[in-house]
């Protein structure tokens, strides 16, 4: 099963409040990613977890903060948007295995509106 | 630094034609290299990983192939149909895990 889950599927909020996006993987895979992607554009990095500590942030602002409660599970809290943090956002995952086989399988996004 | 070009930015062809699909890399030291394919408001589907030791990946009637001294890439479909309409993205991870993306070719098939 290479499938990544994510929930909601739509998401709309206002400039005051709290949210989470959820991400799940059931592949035994150790690292987990965040990407945002604006329309037309590729995906952008926003944060990777490996082995459940986080690994890389991109410089994102403070508004998106990132959890991994376990191996199996990703979580963006939301905080404070901002209109133009409306995007798609994807939760990817990958083994972490040897060096040039690390393939990312991604989900199928949330995507976030903020009015 | 790493950067990732995929011309043209939109491709249209008859239904049952073979393409190909071109990426450029301006730096050979990667250790992958992936092919994704993107609906309208839809996640990333992974299609191919080339590693880097490889010249080229197959599955059904996608080829990808891999030139790390001339830094290209090239998919190519065999036979396109309506269905393979989408935007199709290739990233290289030459270090830490991050990919670098090219900013896609958005293909369309014409019935």
């Amino acid at each position: 099963d290479t499938e990544v889950t994510q929930t909601p599927k739509h998401l709309v909020m206002g400039m005051t409040n709290k949210k989470s996006l959820k991400c799940e993987q059931h592949m035994g895979h150790r690292a987990m990613y965040w990407y945002k992607q604006k329309a037309k554009k590729p995906p952008e990095l926003m944060f990777v977890y490996s082995y459940e500590k986080l690994s890389i942030n991109e410089s994102v602002p403070s508004r998106f903060s990132p959890e991994c409660p376990n191996s199996s599970l990703l979580n963006l809290h939301l905080h404070a948007l901002q209109p133009e943090d409306s995007a798609l956002y994807l939760c990817a995952s990958s083994s972490r295995g040897l060096a040039g086989v690390d393939e990312q399988f991604f989900g199928p996004g949330t995507r976030l509106t903020v009015l | 630094k790493q950067e990732v070009t995929q011309i043209p930015a939109a491709l249209s062809v008859p239904e049952g034609e073979n393409l190909v699909l071109n990426c450029s890399f301006t730096d050979s030291a990667i250790y992958n290299l992936q092919w994704f394919r993107q609906d309208p408001g839809k996640g990333l589907t992974s299609l191919l990983l080339i590693q880097s030791s490889q010249r080229e990946q197959t599955s059904g009637r996608l080829n990808a192939s891999l030139d790390k001294s001339s830094g290209r890439s090239t998919l190519y479909i065999a036979a396109s149909q309506p269905g393979d309409s989408a935007t199709y993205l290739c990233a290289v991870d030459d270090s830490n895990y991050q990919l670098i993306w090219g900013a896609g070719t958005k293909l369309i098939i014409k019935p």
